[in-house]
């Protein structure tokens, strides 16, 4: 069984600072790892994901993670907030078995506000 | 190149009725998976269909029915509605790779 618990429902910066949104994974297999932005009455977004190669996973509009597999961690950063980052994140698991066609295991999400 | 389309994007139901979604998968994906997400909380695991048969489900009771057809894209079926069943309902299309996501079905149900 896979999980995946998110750390702080609300989280809220100020524009120009450091955005840490936090992810922690439970997974029996190794796991791939994603983070998904969700922008109100709308979809679901892949900002970025990590599937084995390197620990440190650059995606879109200047987000990244790192996998930590000693704190099983997936932790998404951004150096400098911007007024239109502010939405719903959500970190995402899946094992690696099968042919690709995976169910994703979601957190709760974490809303990010951007205070100017 | 249409990205996942889901029809309709909101609807009201009774409780004790049948609803039926719809979507379309992105041109050249074969796989679609679809998630409940209820307010406030990430979306859930329903379903996952490909080659027109169900592959995976989650821990959804048999109210919960879909098809898929073979132009790929996927009805979701809802039977005997409940209040809890209130959500936004968000389809997935993949080919194998990264997972696509449509802007959902707002399902109220009073």
């Amino acid at each position: 069984a896979q999980s995946v618990t998110q750390l702080g429902s609300h989280v809220s910066v100020s524009e120009g600072a450091l955005v840490l949104l936090r992810c922690n994974y439970s997974s029996s297999v190794p796991p791939y790892l994603f983070w998904y932005v969700q922008y109100p009455n709308q979809g679901l977004q892949l900002l970025l994901k990590y599937t084995s190669a390197a620990t440190l996973v650059k995606g879109i509009n200047g987000f990244e993670a790192e996998f930590k597999k000693s704190e099983t961690s997936f932790h998404l950063t951004k150096p400098s907030a911007h007024m239109s980052d502010a939405a719903e994140y959500f970190c995402a698991v899946s094992d690696r078995r099968g042919t690709g066609r995976r169910a994703l295991t979601f957190g709760s999400g974490t809303r990010l506000q951007v205070q100017p | 190149d249409a990205g996942v389309t889901q029809s309709p994007t909101h609807l009201i139901k009774t409780r004790g009725q049948q609803v039926t979604l719809r979507c379309s998968p992105k041109s050249g994906h074969d796989t679609v998976s679809w998630y409940q997400q209820a307010l406030g909380q990430g979306p859930q695991f329903i379903f996952q269909y490909y080659e027109e048969e169900e592959r995976q489900r989650g821990n959804f009771p048999d109210r919960f029915s879909g098809h898929q057809f073979p132009n790929y894209s996927s009805e979701l079926n809802v039977n005997a509605l409940l209040l809890g069943d209130s959500a936004l309902y968000l389809c997935a299309s993949s080919l194998g790779g990264d997972a696509a996501f449509g802007s959902g079905t707002r399902l109220t149900v009073v």
